[in-house]
């Protein structure tokens, strides 16, 4: 992996259903993990930042864990909500530079 | 406390004029960055600045684009003579301090369309 991942592109869930989605990211040179979530006409919003191999962090009912020797991490969504209907984005930080590398996203849409 | 605002939240204009965006970062912030995201593209990162130095310059994609920071605050990011594929929007982000763990708090956004 040369460059950021998500998994899926989209995703179309029922209210109360659980999901999740995938972030891929190269696990040589790995300094920290990002998730963002940005909803449409607002700013993206920092849910998570992750640096430890096995780290798994939660807010509410979002959670997301973290696998830096194969280069992945996966956000989960218990019982999902219309409110929860955004764009998720990881983003990768390399040991050098200063950039963030972003994914595409996943967009999820919540229909009651 | 006040967020990251940016203006205008959209601008449209025509290929070959020049156009300025303006970022305010979160109060005491002192890394400043600049994204954008194309269509159907992710988050590019453009420039980094520390205090009013840019010490990572390296993802702006032509020399059409420029960025300063002013007493260690404002920004602004300078597209001359706009191009259609410059149509995207444009973010802006500032952290307390420069780190890769350090949350970067971002910005509503500029939308820019070149005709």
């Amino acid at each position: 992996i040369l460059n950021v991942e998500q998994s899926p592109q989209s995703l179309h869930v029922q209210e109360g259903d659980s999901t999740n989605f995938t972030c891929s990211f190269p696990s040589s040179n790995f300094y920290a993990l990002h998730w963002y979530r940005w909803e449409t006409a607002k700013s993206p919003e920092a849910l998570f930042v992750m640096t430890l191999n096995g780290d798994e962090k939660k807010k509410g009912r979002i959670s997301a864990t973290l696998n830096t020797k194969e280069g992945y991490s996966y956000l989960y969504i218990k019982g999902s909500q219309p409110e929860d209907s955004a764009t998720y984005l990881c983003a990768f930080k390399r040991n050098s530079g200063y950039a963030l590398n972003f994914g595409k996203g996943t967009s999820l849409l919540v229909t009651p | 406390g006040a967020g990251v605002s940016q203006s205008p939240s959209n601008k449209v204009t025509e290929k070959g004029k020049d156009v300025e965006l303006r970022c305010d970062p979160i109060s005491g912030h002192t890394a400043l960055y600049w994204y954008r995201q194309s269509l159907g593209q992710g988050l590019e990162f453009l420039i980094y600045f520390q205090g009013n130095s840019a010490p990572d310059k390296s993802g702006l994609p032509s020399d059409r684009f420029s960025a300063e920071r002013t007493g260690g605050s404002v920004s602004t990011l300078t597209i001359q003579r706009t191009q259609q594929e410059d149509s995207a929007v444009y973010l802006c982000a500032s952290s307390l301090v420069r780190g890769g763990t350090d949350t970067q708090y971002f910005g509503p956004g500029t939308r820019l369309t070149v005709l």
